[in-house]
């Protein structure tokens, strides 16, 4: 167990529906992250939160939506996604200080993503 | 790109020899991590080394950095059948939260 939970661990969806993936990290952390890992490609980082503020987004479509309501909770809302969005989502923490990413991550297991 | 290239893509040792594995990048770093991926435990940091630093242990992990050739190396001693997985080489530029990934090493250690 790394101290970050993620749920659903498994997930099939239509086109047409509307989802939320949901992270908790249990470590008093002050950054979170989701990242995108999809068959034979590498991790792409996708929102990163710092203090509750999203700061970088990577050119992620407006069907992903991320929430951060507070530092130890993250939030993934998806609609109207597509088959190619078929994906392992996972979730990450860490404890930034003055150098930015000078840390180690602690991953959650993922959530297991199917569009159909 | 940042992104760092693990070489080999793939590895088989058996059991008890050593692993060691190489990563090569592209642009100046923060620091350079190695992170570990399989089934049962997920992706898990192992050991972080920064610009500044050349070699980092930490138990049956050795991490050497040269940042002249933009290399790192992962060695694993005895390996074991659990250490059996996937082995990322994770670059962070200067000021960025972002952790570039590899494609990865896959390591199959036979018992």
């Amino acid at each position: 167990e790394t101290g970050v939970t993620q749920t659903p661990r498994h997930l099939v969806m239509g086109m047409t529906n509307k989802k939320s993936l949901k992270c908790e990290q249990h470590l008093g952390h002050n950054a979170m992250y989701w990242y995108k890992q999809s068959a034979k490609k590498p991790l792409e980082l996708m929102f990163v939160y710092s203090l509750e503020e999203r700061v970088e987004n990577n050119s992620v479509p407006s069907r992903f939506s991320p929430e951060c309501p507070n530092s130890s909770h993250l939030f993934l809302h998806l609609h109207t996604l597509q088959p190619e969005d078929s994906a392992l989502y996972l979730c990450a923490s860490s404890q930034e200080g003055l150098r930015q990413g000078d840390n180690e991550q602690f991953f959650g297991p993922g959530t297991r993503l199917t569009v159909l | 790109s940042q992104q760092g290239e693990e070489d080999p893509q793939a590895l088989s040792i058996q059991e008890g020899e050593n692993a060691t594995m190489n990563c090569s990048y592209k642009t100046s770093i923060n620091n350079l991590q190695w992170y570990r991926q399989n089934s049962g435990r997920g992706l898990v940091h192992l050991i972080l080394i920064r610009s500044n630093e050349r070699e980092k242990h930490s138990g049956r992990l050795r991490v050497t950095l040269d940042t002249s050739k933009k290399s790192s190396s992962l060695l694993i001693t005895a390996s074991r059948a659990a250490d059996t997985a996937s082995y990322f080489c994770v670059t962070v530029g200067a000021g960025s939260y972002q952790l570039t990934f590899g494609k990865g090493t896959k390591l199959s250690v036979i018992p």
